[in-house]
């Protein structure tokens, strides 16, 4: 069973930093799942990975296959970037997902 | 527009009375699953299908049944609920046939069981 860690566990920053959060997980994958889940519950997929880069807005994702390791970069952040945010891996491509326990971000005006 | 849809969005009932979450999907994806998300332990998968008429047991399946008579509809039952089922329930879907597809998350249910 793939074992997908997270950090930072929680997060306060002021608004305008750069973000960086971290997720890494245990087995071979076919995919990564980057998504974001705000106060009222709903879950929104951000990014799918496979392999290299990837850019929306000021959101980036990046996935290191070799090290398996994947981040999630927010630059010039804003209050509305406030959410928790979950990395989910998919062993194969019929497999359920696995998820992090998610990094709770709070970004400060 | 492509979404997923949960019903209801909100729900309090009795212990071992017999419930019915709905999800339903209008992209035509093959894989559909249903999660529950608890403080501290994040997102468990319950049970999946892959397509009409095939279902299999998620990481914690007890407690619960679901069906796959159409391709767009996937419920999820729980015919004797118990307080340890109080939680947020997410219904999901992707495609098998397609590469690079995201997974489309359904609005989710909270569940209180008393």
């Amino acid at each position: 069973k793939n074992e997908v860690e997270q950090s930072p566990q929680n997060l306060t920053a002021q608004e305008g930093e750069f973000i960086t959060i971290n997720c890494s997980y245990s087995v071979g994958i076919s995919a990564l799942h980057w998504l974001q889940q705000h106060p009222g519950g709903g879950i929104v997929s951000l990014f799918m990975l496979s392999s290299g880069k990837k850019k929306h807005g000021r959101l980036i994702a990046t996935i290191n296959i070799q090290e398996k390791h994947s981040s999630l970069h927010i630059t010039a952040s804003h209050p509305r970037d406030s959410a928790v945010y979950i990395c989910a891996v998919q062993e194969g491509g019929a497999d359920g997902l696995t998820f992090g326990k998610g990094t709770h971000l709070i970004i400060q005006p | 527009e492509a979404q997923v849809t949960q019903n209801p969005r909100y729900l309090i009932t009795v212990t071992g009375k017999k419930l019915t979450v709905t999800c339903s999907q209008n992209m035509n994806h093959e894989y559909m699953s249903w999660y529950r998300q608890d403080p501290g332990l994040g997102l468990r998968q319950i049970y999946y299908s892959m397509n009409v008429e095939v279902t299999d047991k998620g990481d914690v399946p007890e407690g619960y049944k679901v069906s796959r008579k159409e391709k767009r509809n996937f419920p999820l039952i729980l015919e004797s609920p118990s307080p340890n089922q109080t939680s947020l329930y997410f219904c999901a879907s992707t495609s098998l046939t397609s590469k690079n597809t995201e997974a489309f998350f359904g609005q989710g249910t909270r569940l209180t069981v008393v």
